[in-house]
């Protein structure tokens, strides 16, 4: 079982759609995640980091459920442009980043 | 990404040849790391460095080597291309240190191809 879960998708949304992934983690001594977005054929990109109280940035919101052990990230008012694979990140004692396989967003007018 | 410089960009290489994948950074960070990322796979640690002097082998080191030069560069080597070696390569940096876990910073990969 890898150490960071993600559902591959694809999430085909409309555009102005709400849309929410969930990542989940298995390392429990995990201290740190991140939500990475990724373009097709570069290189992927921090689109945030993620707080124990959750945070926001404009239609982007993280939230990070320790009980549970995953992370989520809501995208309100989609727009074409954020169509791109969302890969959700975690590092702990190792200071070793480990990622998910990554969540694709295909948003269509 | 300015910070991370990785070179090739793309190569394509015979099964059996040898090449080395090149890192640099200018952003003064201690850890570097190198991933492979493959079509349903992800993001998967070949070795990483914490700090100027060292190396340790991540999820799939085998049929790889590396080398820390300095603070700033950090080599991938094949020595035997294989046809499983066939990847996109990405190398990334972090603080390291008392902010070892910040996010990391990543290059703009190398897809290597090898026949």
């Amino acid at each position: 079982r890898k150490e960071v879960e993600q559902d591959p998708g694809p999430f085909n949304v409309p555009e102005g759609a709400t849309v929410a992934f969930n990542c989940t983690y298995s390392n429990s001594a995990s201290q740190s995640f991140f939500w990475y977005r990724q373009d097709c054929r570069k290189e992927p990109k921090l689109l945030m980091s993620v707080y124990s109280s959750g945070n926001e940035d404009g239609r982007f919101t993280a939230q990070l459920n320790r009980a549970s052990q995953y992370i989520s990230l809501l995208i309100r008012d989609s727009k074409l442009s954020d169509s791109a694979t969302y890969l959700c990140g975690r590092s702990g004692g190792s200071y070793i980043p480990t990622f998910g396989r990554g969540t694709s967003l295909i948003v269509h007018p | 990404n300015a910070g991370v410089t990785q070179t090739p960009k793309f190569q394509v290489l015979k099964t059996g040849q040898s090449m080395t994948l090149q890192c640099a950074q200018d952003m003064n960070h201690n850890s570097m790391y190198w991933y492979r990322q493959d079509p349903g796979m992800g993001l998967r640690l070949i070795y990483y460095s914490a700090s100027e002097g060292t190396t340790d082998k991540g999820e799939v080191p085998n049929g790889y080597n590396v080398s820390r030069l300095n603070k700033r560069e950090f080599s991938l080597r094949l020595e035997s291309a294989a046809p499983s070696q066939t990847s996109v390569y990405f190398c990334a940096i972090r603080p390291g240190g008392n902010r070892g876990n910040t996010e990391a910073f990543f290059g703009q990969g190398t897809r290597l191809t090898v026949v």
